[in-house]
């Protein structure tokens, strides 16, 4: 809950290089943080989630890592590909959030270039 | 992953008019949906939360009488603009929360496009 500082706006990575999405969060009762994946004139698809009690996740070329004493957690994209680009989307969820509502960041758009 | 429909995907409609949107989720039940507005090049802005059975809770500064929500299943929720003008043109998400134990998670719709002459 509260706010989710997303950094940065934009990022430019060649193909088959990494890239690296950094959000931060305030409440420190968050135990849920997604990421979704954004295509232009689509609705966000849930890419990767963790909650509180792990501190890193991987699925293929996707992982995401939380720092709970930080407050902050980043998705890192290995090998990317064109259709990687897109826009990316941080949120958490507070235990105090009202019928489980997310936060969101302001969004990351990612551009992979040939 | 789960899978959420919206109807339609596009809508023109004139000044004035009334509009309905359709959110269902097609492979669990949700008690609860939510309605979501995006400006270009924007984050998801929350509009409303739809419970099913009992009054959907709006965020502030969204119009309960211009944006009429009903969630009268588990699989479906609407949102009606009613009586639309130009400014109400936009890019209107909802979600759908799975939250069988474990899942807890937010499904998003594909979207549908209003554009209000």
């Amino acid at each position: 809950g509260e706010n989710v500082e997303q950094h940065p706006s934009t990022l430019s990575v060649q193909e088959g290089d990494s890239a690296v999405i950094k959000c931060t969060y305030s409440d420190s009762a968050s135990n849920y943080f997604p990421w979704y994946k954004q295509e232009l004139g689509k609705g966000p698809q849930l890419i990767i989630d963790i909650r509180s009690n792990v501190g890193e996740k991987k699925d293929q070329r996707i992982a995401v890592t939380l720092n709970k004493t930080a407050k902050h957690f980043s998705l890192h994209i290995t090998e990317t590909q064109p259709e990687d680009s897109a826009v990316y989307f941080c949120a958490d969820k507070s235990l105090n959030a009202l019928w489980g509502k997310l936060q969101f960041g302001a969004g990351t758009q990612v551009v992979v270039t040939p | 992953g789960a899978v959420v429909s919206q109807h339609p995907s596009r809508v023109i409609c004139k000044s004035g008019t009334s509009v309905k949107i359709e959110c269902r989720s097609l492979d669990f039940q949700a008690t609860t949906m939510f309605w979501y507005r995006q400006f270009p090049k924007k984050s998801l802005m929350l509009m409303a939360t739809s419970n099913e059975g009992s009054k959907a809770t709006y965020e502030q500064g969204v119009e309960k009488d211009k944006f009429l929500i009903n969630h009268a299943s588990l699989t479906l929720s609407t949102l009606t603009v009613t009586s639309a003008h130009p400014e109400d043109s936009s890019f209107y998400i909802c979600s759908a929360r799975d939250e069988f134990p474990g899942k807890e998670t937010q499904y998003f719709g594909p979207g549908t496009r209003l554009l209000v002459l």
